[in-house]
């Protein structure tokens, strides 16, 4: 039973179009996280949520949005898709705001053409 | 400005010897360090932690080393195993910001 899921694994895509990518945790934490992977290998956090409200917010361009439907859940919406966005995006969970040990999803591989 | 540096993209020991790996962070507020494991494919998983009022963790045949003067720690893995061949991300918070920054990782390869 998988205990932070995103979907979907692989996204590819043109530039221009909108995406979203979902994140499902059932471990019963209370802050949820994106962080993004990009082509230096660094995992850059992006966003963070605490029981549904936004405590981070790195400086990512306003075309991310995340959203977070109740504590269990945290999508990323992405729109006018450039080829700089290509990247592998990861959700996490912890149990808390300050961070501890963060729990990983397996990532979701966005290419832009 | 990247405030958490892993300068050795590579590593590659010997089945049974020690892995070394290491960290330099440039944050003086930092105050808790991590270590992250990561499979192809997977999604990086915790491995062993550190507060910076200690200097050593130990968990099994993993032990995290901090030397806060020169802002570096290291993760020592004794003995080496085939099955430790991933990549490992050094990463660190100060507290009351909630961000935890991490390095570009290091890819350790065990050869049998």
């Amino acid at each position: 039973d998988t205990a932070v899921s995103q979907t979907p694994k692989y996204l590819v895509t043109q530039m221009g179009n909108d995406k979203s990518i979902k994140c499902e945790q059932n471990l019963g934490h209370d802050t949820m996280y994106w962080y993004k992977q990009d082509s230096k290998k660094f995992l850059k956090i992006m966003f963070s949520y605490n029981n549904k409200e936004l405590i981070i917010n790195e400086t990512v361009p306003n075309r991310f949005s995340p959203k977070s439907p109740d504590k269990a859940h945290l999508n990323l919406h992405i729109n006018s898709l450039e080829l700089g966005d290509s990247a592998v995006y990861f959700c996490a969970s912890s149990q808390g705001r300050h961070t501890g040990e963060l729990f990983f999803g397996e990532g979701s591989r966005l290419t832009v053409l | 400005d990247q405030q958490v540096k892993q300068n050795s993209p590579s590593l590659s020991v010997q089945e049974g010897r020690i892995s070394i790996l290491n960290c330099d962070y440039t944050n003086s507020m930092f105050d808790y360090f991590l270590w992250y494991k990561k499979y192809p494919a997977e999604g990086p998983t915790f491995l062993i932690s550190i507060s910076s009022i200690k200097d050593k963790n130990e968990d099994g045949r993993f032990t995290v080393f901090l030397n806060k003067s020169a802002k570096h720690l290291s993760l020592h893995i004794v003995p080496s195993q085939p099955g430790d061949s991933a990549v490992y991300f050094c990463a660190a918070s100060e507290s009351n910001t909630g961000k935890l920054i991490f390095g570009q990782g290091t890819t350790l390869q065990v050869k049998p």
